[in-house]
């Protein structure tokens, strides 16, 4: 069964910092893997997927890396602005259920 | 383009009503998968329609279901509810392909009393 961590679940860091979230899934059979953000109270936007034979894609100030076999995704925040507090999730979709699969998600307080 | 509307934005009922929520889909799109947000269990998949059809399902109770019109717009049902369903109930769409981009709506805010 696929599980995935995100961490650290909390920063808060000042403004201007680069930043790295982690993502592991515990099952390398996925088609791909989407990062999304949530602000408070509202639905999901899509940042970011990354095709399972894809290493990386990049939007604006975003990078994310994809290394399938050892499980883990990053997400690359440089010169972090307070705008981009928020949550952010993980989701690879699995193979084996055709599901998306989201993490807890980690919870991003930039400071002006 | 517009994107996914969810309606209505908020619910209150209390325990053992029934309640039905709508989602509309970005035009063109013919998946539409719904899920349940509560701040102790995270994001679940509660199930996903494709061409009005089911084709995934979460692991919910059978008081949990779902439909999906010809147009692409899809319901979801909950009977007898209980003070646990109280959640954030959340849908997106897709082209329905392997490597689609979800786009989620905002939301139906649930609160069971």
């Amino acid at each position: 069964k696929q599980e995935v961590t995100q961490i650290p679940a909390a920063l808060s860091v000042p403004e201007g910092e680069n930043l790295v979230l982690n993502c592991s899934f515990t099952d390398s059979a996925i088609y791909n893997l989407q990062w999304f953000r949530q602000d408070p109270g509202k639905g999901l936007t899509s940042l970011l997927l990354i095709q399972s034979s894809q290493r990386e894609q990049t939007s604006g100030r975003l990078n994310a890396s994809l290394d399938k076999s050892s499980g883990r995704s990053t997400l690359y925040i440089a010169a972090s602005q307070p705008g981009d507090s928020a949550t952010y999730l993980c989701a690879p979709r699995d193979k084996g259920t055709y599901k998306y699969i989201f993490g807890t998600g980690t919870r991003l307080k930039v400071l002006a | 383009k517009a994107g996914v509307t969810q309606t209505p934005r908020y619910l209150i009922k209390t325990r053992g009503q029934q309640v039905t929520l709508s989602c509309s889909p970005i035009s063109g799109h013919r998946s539409v998968s719904w899920y349940q947000q509560t701040p102790g269990q995270g994001l679940q998949f509660l199930f996903e329609y494709f061409s009005e059809t089911q084709r995934n399902k979460g692991n919910f109770p059978g008081r949990f279901s779902g439909r999906q019109f010809s147009n692409s717009r899809s319901e979801m049902n909950v009977s007898t509810l209980e003070l646990g369903d109280s959640a954030l109930y959340l849908c997106a769409s897709g082209t329905g392909e392997q490597n689609e981009k979800l786009f989620f709506g905002s939301g139906t805010q649930l609160s069971v009393l």
